[in-house]
């Protein structure tokens, strides 16, 4: 099936950087979502953009749905140890049929070096 | 209850067994989806459900994959006659009516299907 472009597959940084991790998609999207899934759990639900050129932020977490409505991104300032896991993009398509479902990267993995 | 929950958490079958995975909504949620999670992959849409209503089913991979909710609350997805191919997390959701992708799903913790 479809899945997003997300990248980097994979980050090491250290304690205390920023972060940025983007997606890109060949279709558009009117609802963009960020989710965090550690080991063993489902994704949990980070940020949730509507709107081209929406600018969200979740503490330390900021996210933008691009203009184009093909892409987005998601910053974490400031990392510190509970921020490593897999963080995935997801897009709804923006036709009304299956406009439930949604489209998942492949994911970012994160490790924080303390 | 309070959150999406999903039985067994891991399930290990031989090849050509059928099996059956459970999923609990959160109590009041009306949508319920069932999404497949591949190692090292993000996850992948299987079927929707709005009540005991089957809306799209347009990601089943095969016939041998069947999703039902008979009464609106609880659901089984089955796989007939499991394959290698078949091995992956199969992760539940449910969310409000109409707001499964606007303000995102809540996902259980899966079940781990390994099929040897």
């Amino acid at each position: 099936g479809q899945q997003l472009n997300q990248s980097p597959q994979s980050m090491f940084i250290q304690e205390g950087e920023d972060v940025s991790m983007n997606c890109t998609s060949s279709s558009i999207f009117n609802t963009w979502l960020w989710y965090k899934q550690d080991p063993g759990e489902g994704p949990v639900l980070l940020i949730a953009l509507y709107k081209a050129g929406e600018l969200t932020s979740n503490g330390r977490l900021t996210a933008q749905f691009g203009i184009t409505r093909k892409d987005s991104f998601l910053n974490i300032s400031a990392s510190i140890p509970s921020d490593v896991g897999i963080y995935f993009c997801a897009g709804q398509p923006y036709s009304g049929a299956g406009s439930y479902q949604l489209t998942f990267g492949k994911g970012t993995k994160l490790s924080v070096i303390p | 209850g309070a959150g999406v929950s999903q039985s067994p958490r891991y399930k290990v079958a031989k090849r050509g067994q059928d099996v059956a995975l459970r999923c609990d909504p959160i109590s009041g949620h009306v949508s319920l989806f069932w999404y497949q999670q591949a190692l090292g992959q993000g996850p992948e849409f299987l079927t929707y459900f709005q009540n005991e209503a089957q809306l799209d089913k347009s990601g089943l991979p095969s016939d041998r994959f069947f999703a039902e909710r008979p009464e609106g609350s609880v659901s089984t997805l089955k796989i007939q006659r499991t394959q290698q191919e078949d091995s992956a997390v199969y992760l539940c959701a449910s969310s409000l009516v109409g707001q499964g992708g606007t303000y995102g799903y809540t996902f259980g913790s899966g079940t781990r299907l390994t099929v040897v």
